[in-house]
């Protein structure tokens, strides 16, 4: 495509909830990142995929944050048990090889209720 | 730890002014510094970057001023426009690695 694509847009759950983000970078791209934007502050990094493999995954701030990208293209963030502290713009990025200039996308607002 | 400072938090300024943001950063293996564009309800957009060989990087209004002795880095934003109205953030990697943000500057211009 022609930008990186983000689905849902806007995510509302109930606290407790698991929820999916997906993440579709552009065609091409081998490295994907997730950040993660709460209000008036800076992204920051939570997970590195290049290809499949995560690379780097020193971001993820526990064990109910997981990610996939079994295809090396369209990646998955997966929280289970929400809680309200997990309520943030959830942003992907690709780029063409690691270390090139990032691509965003729009970013999966999520609002833990 | 915030390896990344941003100042100001928030700017004004006039139609054809001169924006001045700046970054302070801790980490000396750090060897890219891009800066980051961000309208309300969309991601951040790459505007300019440079990397610790240069000391000025210019792109249209947009320039990066570099200082690797005192670890500051600046983007000057020369006649202002309001279309320039965003939140802007400097960021920092290392070899490759993820970016590390400032906290960001909502930059108004004000006609």
């Amino acid at each position: 495509g022609a930008g990186v694509s983000q689905t849902p847009s806007n995510k509302v759950t109930e606290k407790g909830k698991y929820v999916e983000l997906r993440c579709d970078p552009i065609s091409g791209h081998t490295a994907l990142y997730w950040y993660r934007q709460s209000l008036g502050q800076g992204p920051e990094f939570l997970i590195y995929f290049q290809g499949t493999g995560a690379a780097d995954d020193s971001g993820l701030p526990n064990d109910r944050f997981f990610a996939v990208r079994p295809e090396g293209s369209v990646s998955t963030l997966k929280i289970q048990r929400t809680e309200r502290g997990d309520s943030a713009v959830y942003l992907c990025a690709s780029s063409f090889e690691r270390g090139g200039g990032y691509t965003f996308g729009s970013g999966t607002r999520l609002t833990v209720v | 730890q915030q390896q990344v400072k941003q100042s100001p938090q928030s700017l004004i300024v006039q139609k054809g002014g001169i924006s001045i943001i700046n970054c302070a950063y801790e980490n000396t293996a750090f060897d890219y510094f891009p800066w980051y564009q961000q309208f309300p309800g969309k991601g951040p957009a790459l505007l300019i970057a440079i990397r610790p060989d240069v000391s000025e990087k210019k792109e249209g209004r947009f320039t990066i001023s570099f200082n690797k002795s005192a670890k500051q880095f600046s983007l000057h934003i020369m006649d202002s426009q309001p279309g320039d109205s965003a939140t802007y953030f400097c960021a920092a990697s290392n070899a490759g690695n993820m970016l590390t943000f400032g906290g960001g500057t909502r930059l108004m211009v004000k006609p």
